[in-house]
C-alpha cells in the first residue's frame, strides 16, 4: 500500500492568497484526520472525518479554515484568505475504527505565508 | 476532555543504552495508547501501541508498559541505535470517539 498521500509537499505563498491541502487517505480506511503541527502548539488536531462526514471540527481555528470529504478517496483543506501565522506543517492520517484506533500519518505539508 | 503529559521535553543517550520516555492521562476510560516516531521532515510513524487490557507489549528493542491504576505508560528503548534518535510522541484515545489525544514530544538523541 502506497500510504496515505499528500500533496503539495511544499508551498509558499503570500498572505491573502488562497491555499488547498490535498490528502489521499489509505484505502479501505473510513476515518480521516487534519492535523497542523507547530513548535509552539505542537499537533493539533483541526478536523476528522468519517464515512466522509465531518465528525469534529471543534479545532479548525477559524472561519477562513475549511475542509470537505468529497468520497472516500479524497479530501482537501483549504485557507483564505492565507495569512503568516498559518505557517505550519499540514499532517492527514487516517485510519478504519472497525479494526483500531491506529491512526496512520502522510508526509505532510510544509506551508509557508509570507 | 483527555489530557497527555510526557517527559522529558529532551533526551540523550549514549548508543548502546536504553531510553525510557513516560506519559501520563486524564481519562480513566482511555483505552488505546500509541506510540510515534517523528525523523526529520517526515511524518510521524506508529512504532507500537497498547490497549488497556494488557500491561506490556515488547517489538524487538522497544517495549511499552501501562499502568492504567496510575494512569501512566512508557516507551522503552533498549541497544540504542543512532537510526532511533528522533522525536517520539505518546497518545491517548478518546473514548467514545476516535480522537487521539498527543503528548508534546520528546527529542531523542543518541551519542555515537
Amino acid at each position: 500500500d502506497a500510504g496515505v498521500i499528500q500533496s503539495p509537499r511544499h508551498e509558499v505563498t503570500e498572505m491573502g492568497q488562497e491555499v488547498t491541502l490535498r490528502c489521499k487517505p489509505i484505502s479501505g480506511h473510513n476515518s480521516l484526520f487534519w492535523y497542523r503541527q507547530t513548535m509552539m502548539r505542537g499537533l493539533e488536531l483541526l478536523i476528522y472525518f468519517n464515512n466522509n462526514v465531518p465528525i469534529d471540527d471543534s479545532g479548525m481555528p477559524e472561519d477562513r479554515f475549511s475542509a470537505k470529504m468529497p468520497n472516500a478517496s479524497f479530501s482537501t483543506l483549504k485557507i483564505q484568505p492565507s495569512e503568516p501565522r498559518d505557517s505550519a506543517v499540514y499532517f492527514c492520517a487516517s485510519g478504519s475504527r472497525l479494526a483500531t484506533d491506529t491512526q496512520y500519518f502522510g508526509p505532510g505539508t510544509r506551508l509557508t505565508v509570507l | 476532555g483527555e489530557n497527555v503529559e510526557q517527559h522529558p521535553s529532551t533526551l540523550s543517550v549514549q548508543e548502546g543504552d536504553s531510553a525510557v520516555i513516560k506519559c501520563t492521562y486524564s481519562d480513566s476510560a482511555s483505552n488505546y495508547f500509541p506510540w510515534y516516531k517523528q525523523e526529520l521532515g517526515k511524518g510521524p510513524q506508529l512504532i507500537i501501541d497498547i490497549r488497556s487490557n494488557v500491561g506490556e507489549k515488547k517489538d524487538q528493542r522497544i517495549a511499552v508498559t501501562l499502568n492504567k491504576t496510575a494512569k501512566h505508560f512508557s516507551l522503552h528503548i533498549t541497544e540504542t541505535q543512532p537510526e532511533d534518535s528522533a522525536v517520539y510522541f505518546c497518545a491517548a484515545n478518546n473514548f467514545g470517539n476516535e480522537k487521539l489525544t498527543f503528548g508534546t514530544g520528546t527529542r531523542l538523541t543518541i551519542i555515537p
